[in-house]
Parts: structure tokens; sequence; C-alpha cells
């Protein structure tokens, strides 16, 4: 059974840092692209980052070009988010994604970890 | 950036009624549009891919179709489970970017 786990998430002072992890089982972690994928409260889904099955690629949305960073650790199954200079509206819950295919949208999700930036 | 805009932001339709949502995307992105589905409290759903393939699982009221920049959801029969907040998303290339929701709700 594939399981997304994610950690990390708490509440931190603006301007702060925060790593997230998303730890896999299930599958072959090595063989999928992943993504990071965050939800502000009451809000829609917004698309965070992703990073393709060897981690020799990543990608960002433009907001958060430059304060986060996504990466992979195959070796231990699992994805990374580290997020510096946070603000207020970093605000979220932030699921990982397991993008199925080239060709497929995020076939299995994490529970999700909560980030809250407040002073 | 290409941005996906659905329609509408919600709707209310009783039970049995046929529902279709809107996607729309800036710019072509062939058929590589997913849906999903997310109830309340709950992590989304996929649904559909490749904007027309109904995911394992997912019940047969559930259809898409559409490309290049205009894509539909249907449910053919609107049951009280499906009471959520759907969701269409461009996966071609980065960024893989969300449309605003849907929420769907029973009259």
């Amino acid at each position: 059974e594939v399981q997304l786990l994610e950690s990390g998430g708490g509440l931190v002072q603006p301007g702060g840092s925060l790593r997230l992890s998303c730890a896999a089982s299930g599958f072959t972690f090595s063989t999928y692209g992943m993504s990071w994928v965050r939800q502000a409260p009451g809000k829609g889904l917004e698309w965070v980052s992703a990073i393709t099955g060897s981690g020799f690629s990543t990608y960002y949305e433009d907001s958060m070009k430059g304060r986060f960073t996504i990466s992979r650790d195959n070796s231990k199954n699992t994805l990374y988010l580290q997020m510096i200079s946070l603000r207020a509206e970093d605000t979220a819950i932030y699921y990982c994604a397991r993008k199925y295919s080239i060709s497929s949208g995020f076939d299995h999700w994490g529970q999700g970890t909560l980030v809250t930036v407040s002073s | 950036d290409i941005q996906m805009t659905q329609s509408p932001s919600s709707l209310s339709a009783s039970v049995g009624d046929r529902v279709t949502i809107t996607c729309r995307a800036s710019q072509g992105i062939s058929n590589s549009l997913a849906w999903y589905q997310q109830k309340p409290g709950k992590v989304p759903k996929l649904l559909i891919y490749a904007a027309s393939t109904l995911q394992s699982g997912v019940p047969s009221r559930f259809s898409g179709s559409g490309s290049g920049t205009d894509f539909t959801l249907t449910i053919s029969s609107l049951q009280p489970e499906d009471v959520a907040t759907y969701y269409c998303q461009k996966y071609d290339n980065a960024p893989l970017t969300f449309g605003g929701g849907t929420k769907v709700e029973i009259k």
C-alpha cells in the first residue's frame, strides 16, 4: 500500500525557516516524480514545487523560487521541502503528492502537515 | 505562465441532477489535465487524468472531456457523497497550476 507521511510542520515566526519531510513507502520511490502542494486555511490548492524521480530536475512556483528548496533522498525514501524567509501568507497545510506518470496527475497524497507563520 | 480558470466557483444542485464544471486554460495544454475531488476535511483525490481517463475505483457517473483550452467535468447523476470541492490541474509543464475550485452542494 502506498503511504506518504509528512512531518516537520509547526509554528514559526515570520522570517524563520522550516524543513518538511515526506516519508514514502509501498512503492519504488526513486521511479516517481514528487510534488509539494499547499492549501491555506479555507482556500484552494496551490502547487508549490516538483522534483523528478532521480532528483536531477526541480521546479518551483514563481513566488517560492529562492525561498523554497525541494530535494529527495532516494536511499531513505524521503522527500524534503526546505523553506526560508517564511511569511504569514505561507501559512497552510503542506501536502506531498506522487505523480503517477508523465501523463497523469497526483494519484497519492499524504495527510499533510500544518505550517503556521506567526509572531 | 498558463492560468487555469474554473467556473462556476460554486453550485447547488439536487440529487440526481447532471452537474457540469468547466475549466479553461489560458493557453493550449493538449489533454494534460486532471480533476480532483476534495471532501471537507479530507485529502484531495484524483478522479480523472488525461482529460477523460477515469482513475481506478472512481464511479462511472464521473466523466471528463475536452482538449486544448476547454475542459469539462460532468457528474451524470449527483449523489449526496459527491458534496465536495472539485479542482482541475494542468500537468504538461511546470508550473502545475490548479484551478480555483468549484464547491458542489446539494440543494
